[in-house]
């Protein structure tokens, strides 16, 4: 069992519609939670971070951690076709000093115009 | 956001031949560099991560004799993929942070496509 799991998609959906993407993980000592944005082609890029558990928003973007379930979600409000890419869920244990990021397989979204 | 490059963005060489990938943080210095591959449609991969000054520390199944990289500098960190063969084509993304403990940003290289023939 992989400690990161992340359906890969594809997913598709007409533009404005609310777009959930989720990860679900095994390993209780995760505590530091991020979603990347990767265009094809491209190196990943930040979207958002959360430590712990909660919710985060900004902008379109929520970012919710659910660490009694050890289940987290993206949600993308009034999705535009511009948000056509893969995201990638990502995460490190508290125990991990040097920062190795536990990367989720990505979903590719695409937004239809 | 700080900016991370890497020379080349595409690559092809000759099976046998070895090939050098640059990573540079262009404005900060980065105490610790990692260096990833990426098969189509599939997630990254951590290969190694490098402290300046240090040698790397591979992930368990990558070959430290195919793969060497150095961390010459806070700013600049290269991946020589020697004697390469078709195996090896690839999507090579690196990373590089500050800090060297808890959560530090790690901000992303935008990739190099090897072809090996």
């Amino acid at each position: 069992q992989k400690e990161v799991e992340q359906d890969p998609g594809p997913l598709s959906v007409p533009e404005g519609a609310i777009v959930s993407l989720n990860c679900t993980y095994s390993n209780s000592a995760f505590q530091y939670f991020m979603w990347y944005r990767q265009y094809s082609r491209k190196g990943p890029e930040l979207l958002m971070y959360t430590y712990s558990s909660g919710n985060k928003e900004d902008g379109r973007f929520t970012a919710q951690v659910d660490k009694s379930s050890k289940y987290i979600s993206l949600f993308i409000r009034d999705s535009q076709p511009s948000d056509s890419a893969t995201y990638l869920c990502a995460m490190i244990p508290s125990y991990n000093q040097g920062g190795k990021l536990i990367f989720g397989q990505g979903t590719e979204l695409s937004v239809k115009p | 956001g700080a900016v991370v490059s890497q020379h080349p963005s595409w690559v092809i060489c000759k099976s046998g031949t070895s090939v050098k990938i640059e990573c540079r943080s262009l404005d900060f210095q980065a105490t610790t560099m990692f260096w990833y591959r990426q098969f189509p449609k599939q997630s990254l991969m951590l290969m190694a991560t490098s402290n300046e000054g240090s040698k790397a520390t591979y992930e368990q199944g990558v070959e430290k004799d195919k793969f060497l990289i150095n961390h010459a500098s806070l700013t600049l960190s290269t991946l020589t993929v020697t004697s390469a063969h078709p195996e090896d084509s690839s999507f090579y993304i690196c990373s590089a942070r500050t800090g060297t403990s808890g959560y530090n940003e790690q901000f992303f290289g935008p990739g190099t496509r090897l072809t090996v023939l």
